[in-house]
């Protein structure tokens, strides 16, 4: 199963909000990925944590904040936005070896409008 | 730094027919990772296929082959039998090991259409 779930699908905020993506794996990986993907374009990546820790922070401004409570579960907490911030968010997910077949699995993603 | 180029931003092909899309590639490091994603308009990633630097043969999974050139840095996908559901974004991409994790450099991506 490569399965990565992400909730919710669709996300409407004002610039004043706060909220929050998530993202979910149960295939054993132990490393869980944010991207940002503006239309017409290639993902982004954002961060990057690697057996719950944060290893790679792409100088993602500070209105996004992730959190990896557990090594299933990925959260990018979202605050004081911008309409500039209206994108397609990826999560992903590898088994964290980072050579080999060692392939990133994504989710379906959520639409974030920021208005 | 790795860089990723393709080169068609979009290609419209009949189906059934066999199609070709180009992927060249840049980076000093001797050890590497090539991947093609397929990207529907639902928006969810799909890995389809994957090939290493040392690997001997090109890699193919079901209709997917992978037409790799180690000396001209290219790493073309092919698909055979195109189908109506093939109609998508795809992007090849290159791994970046950092610290056990891996970063994926992306090429600017081809849109494929398939007409029946």
């Amino acid at each position: 199963d490569t399965e990565v779930t992400q909730t919710p699908k669709h996300l409407v905020m004002g610039m004043t909000n706060k909220k929050s993506l998530k993202c979910e794996q149960h295939m054993g990986h132990r490393a869980m990925y944010w991207y940002k993907q503006k239309a017409k374009k290639p993902p982004e990546l954002m961060f990057v944590y690697s057996y719950e820790k944060l290893s790679i922070n792409e100088s993602v401004p500070s209105r996004f904040s992730p959190e990896c409570p557990n090594s299933s579960l990925l959260n990018l907490h979202l605050h004081a936005l911008q309409p500039e911030d209206s994108a397609l968010y990826l999560c992903a997910s590898s088994q964290a070896r980072g050579f080999g077949t060692d392939t990133q699995y994504f989710g379906p993603g959520t639409r974030l409008t920021v208005l | 730094a790795q860089k990723i180029t393709q080169t068609q931003p979009g290609m419209f092909v009949q189906e059934k027919e066999a199609v070709t899309l180009d992927c060249t590639y840049d980076t000093s490091d001797p050890s590497y990772g090539l991947f093609w994603y397929k990207q529907p308009s639902s928006g969810e990633m799909i890995f389809l296929i994957y090939q290493g630097s040392y690997d001997q043969q090109n890699a193919t999974e079901g209709r997917y082959s992978l037409n790799f050139q180690k000396a001209r840095k290219s790493a073309n996908l092919v698909i055979s039998a195109s189908q109506l559901g093939d109609s998508a974004m795809y992007f090849c991409a290159m791994r970046e090991s950092l610290q056990g994790a891996q970063k994926l450099v992306f090429g600017q991506g081809t849109r494929l259409t398939i007409n029946p």
